[in-house]
């Protein structure tokens, strides 16, 4: 079955920084990729998502890339935010059963 | 528009007893799923519903079973809970006819099992 992994476990940065995180998939066959946030007591919000047949994609401050032949995909944000603490998953998926990674502790040091 | 309801938050069990927990979708969401999330980890994929059936399931043991009802809601049913079994269970729901359709998770049911 599909295997994904996240680097790295935790990431602090100063507020206004730029935060990078990313995954790797085993699944040639994947062809989604989403990223989710998950604040303390709530469940997976999702903030951005890629498909196959795109190499990148942006919204506002967050923007995703992926790339089949190494199987890799990462999210970036730019001008970070005390908000955007929270524990960041990415996931991979071929048939609408999402494979998630381990999950990235981020804290936006003000 | 209304999201994704889980009832209940919490939920203490003693191993060996039985859980229902339930969920419903997003409003126009036909699709439910239902994932496992253990302390300081993602989620793990438990099944998916569709028209009432399942379709698709991971790799979870007979003793995790569920139901959708015509209105798109459903149950996840645990019997002979373990203590392994304590997690975080998110549903989800989706768009239908759409492979790899976003999923719209909740806020989740808080597992304990003593």
């Amino acid at each position: 079955g599909e295997n994904v992994e996240q680097h790295p476990s935790t990431l602090s940065v100063q507020e206004g920084d730029s935060a990078v995180i990313k995954c790797t998939y085993s699944d040639s066959a994947s062809n989604y990729f989403p990223w989710y946030k998950q604040e303390l007591g709530k469940g997976p919000q999702l903030i951005i998502d890629i498909r196959s047949n795109v190499g990148e994609k942006k919204d506002q401050r967050i923007a995703v890339t992926l790339n089949k032949t190494a199987k890799h995909f990462s999210l970036h944000i730019t001008e970070t935010q005390p908000e955007d603490s929270a524990v960041y998953f990415c996931a991979a998926s071929k048939t609408g059963q999402l494979t998630f990674g381990s999950g990235t502790q981020l804290t936006v040091l003000p | 528009e209304t999201g994704v309801t889980q009832s209940p938050t919490h939920l203490i069990k003693t191993r060996g007893q039985q859980v229902t927990l339930r969920c419903s979708s997003q409003s126009g969401h036909n699709t439910v799923s239902w994932y496992q999330q253990a302390l300081g980890q993602g989620p793990q994929f438990i099944f998916q519903y569709y028209r009432e059936e399942e379709n698709g399931r991971g790799n979870f043991p007979p003793r995790f079973s569920g139901l959708q009802f015509p209105n798109y809601s459903s149950e996840l049913n645990v019997n002979a809970l373990e203590l392994d079994d304590s997690a975080l269970y998110l549903c989800a729901s989706s768009l239908t006819g759409r492979i790899n359709s976003p999923l719209h998770f909740g806020n989740g049911t808080r597992l304990t099992v003593t």
